[in-house]
């Protein structure tokens, strides 16, 4: 099955600055790549996905890239603020019909430093 | 719209008990997944359920099992309890089967095993 490695488990910035959280997966079959926020006591929710005919995608601060070749998705937030202060988790699930579902990474808990 | 409710939101359990959590996905939605977030373990894939049939089950041991109704909800069942079953469990619904597509968090049942 589907293994997804991400990294950093922790990253600190300052406010301001960007952040980037890494992901690599295992199945070339993969084609759907999300992430997920979870803020302290709360539910994840997505925040951006990708498919793996984009090569990148913006929403306002947030972007995400895909390399398929090498199979590794980064999460990039710009102008960091305290609210996106969360664990984010990387996912990779195949598409409709998928047998795996969403396999997640491990998670990265970024800290707003003001 | 209501989204995911899960049922209790906490419970604690003597090691050995059995424990049965409930969830109710979203309308329209027939896929229901379970995963478990222990504690720096991120999210675990235990089970997916679609149209009433067991789909995938994780690297969990047969004591965890499930079913879904015909109305979709969904229960997780644990059997003979272990201290490191403590955790909090999660369930998440999807419009489209097997991924591909966003799914949708409820706000977990935090399980405690003494």
């Amino acid at each position: 099955g589907e293994n997804v490695e991400q990294h950093p488990s922790t990253l600190s910035v300052q406010e301001g600055d960007s952040a980037v959280i890494k992901c690599t997966y295992s199945d070339s079959a993969s084609n759907y790549f999300p992430w997920y926020k979870q803020e302290l006591g709360k539910r994840p929710q997505l925040i951006i996905d990708i498919r793996s005919n984009v090569g990148e995608k913006k929403d306002q601060r947030i972007a995400v890239t895909l390399n398929k070749t090498a199979k590794h998705f980064s999460l990039h937030i710009t102008e960091t603020q305290p609210e996106d202060s969360a664990v984010y988790f990387c996912a990779a699930s195949k598409e409709v019909g998928g047998a795996d579902g969403l396999t997640f990474g491990k998670g990265t808990h970024l800290i707003i430093q003001p | 719209e209501a989204g995911v409710t899960q049922s209790p939101t906490h419970l604690i359990k003597t090691r050995g008990q059995q424990v049965t959590l409930r969830c109710s996905p979203i309308s329209g939605h027939t896929s229901v997944y379970w995963y478990q977030q222990a504690l720096g373990l991120g999210l675990q894939f235990l089970l997916w359920y679609d149209e009433g049939e067991e789909r995938n089950r994780g690297n969990f041991p047969p004591r965890f099992s499930g079913r879904q109704f015909p109305n979709y909800s969904s229960e997780l069942n644990v059997n003979a309890l272990e201290l490191e079953d403590s955790a909090l469990y999660l369930c998440a619904s999807s419009l489209v089967p097997g991924g591909g597509t966003e799914a949708f968090f409820g706000q977990g049942t935090r399980l405690t095993v003494v």
